[in-house]
């Protein structure tokens, strides 16, 4: 069964550019949630997608959006980007039939802003 | 004051060695309890889950929960170098158990 597929997995951007980030999720699971992973903070929640609806969103400013689509793939968007905005994006996945914890993630997106 | 407390290391042991990790944690709501092992550049990788209190084994690898101090501890026997990595615990809450909050990671090099 492939893992969480994250892309691209590399990119650098410079301040006020926007960025849109990939994730598909393991076959069957409809649940997706974006976590960002910095060195000072650690990973911090943004917010989760189950069928096409944010369900939770993190303490985030605006700029940091998702959608998730029919297939429960999912993109999230940080626009007017900042130099602390450069972080590791990651996504994580969860089955649909269980109401646990138990996330699942990908590799990863690592952001750089210049 | 952080929901979750982590040492961040790093601990260094021999390989071969018992290793200890702990969290404690201040939510008495979280019932949900994970394990992530993160080696460098790449995402968290799930090891142990554990729901409410008691212990859980898992070949090397065995998981504590004692809700009643508020303190999980993961302990992996007879390390070996390919264990070095972050250990990150987790936890949630019933009615919000898709976010996870994490503790800091602790790094582990076990040394051959």
């Amino acid at each position: 069964k492939a893992g969480v597929t994250q892309t691209p997995r590399y990119l650098i951007k410079t301040r006020g550019q926007q960025v849109t980030l990939s994730c598909s999720p393991i076959s069957g699971h409809r649940s997706v949630s974006w976590y960002q992973q910095t060195p000072g903070q650690g990973l911090q929640f943004l917010f989760e997608y189950f069928s096409e609806t944010q369900r939770n969103k993190g303490n985030f400013p605006g700029r940091f959006s998702g959608r998730q689509f029919s297939n429960s793939r999912s993109e999230m968007n940080v626009s007017t980007l900042e130099l602390g905005d450069s972080a590791l994006y990651l996504c994580a996945s969860r089955s649909n039939t269980q109401n646990t914890g138990e996330l699942f993630f990908g590799e990863g997106s690592r952001l750089t802003v210049l | 004051q952080k929901e979750v407390e982590q040492d961040p290391g790093p601990l260094s042991v021999p390989e071969g060695a018992i290793v200890s990790l702990n969290c404690t944690y201040s939510n008495s709501a979280f019932q949900y309890f994970m394990w992530y092992r993160q080696y460098s550049r790449k995402g968290p990788e799930l090891l142990m889950y554990t729901y409410s209190s008691g212990n859980k084994e898992d070949g090397r690898f065995t998981a504590q929960v004692d809700k009643s101090s508020k303190y999980i501890s993961l302990f992996i026997r007879d390390s070996q170098p390919s264990d070095s990595a972050t250990y990150l615990c987790a936890m949630s809450a019933l009615d919000s158990s898709y976010k996870l909050i994490f503790g800091s990671g602790t790094r582990l090099l076990v040394r051959p």
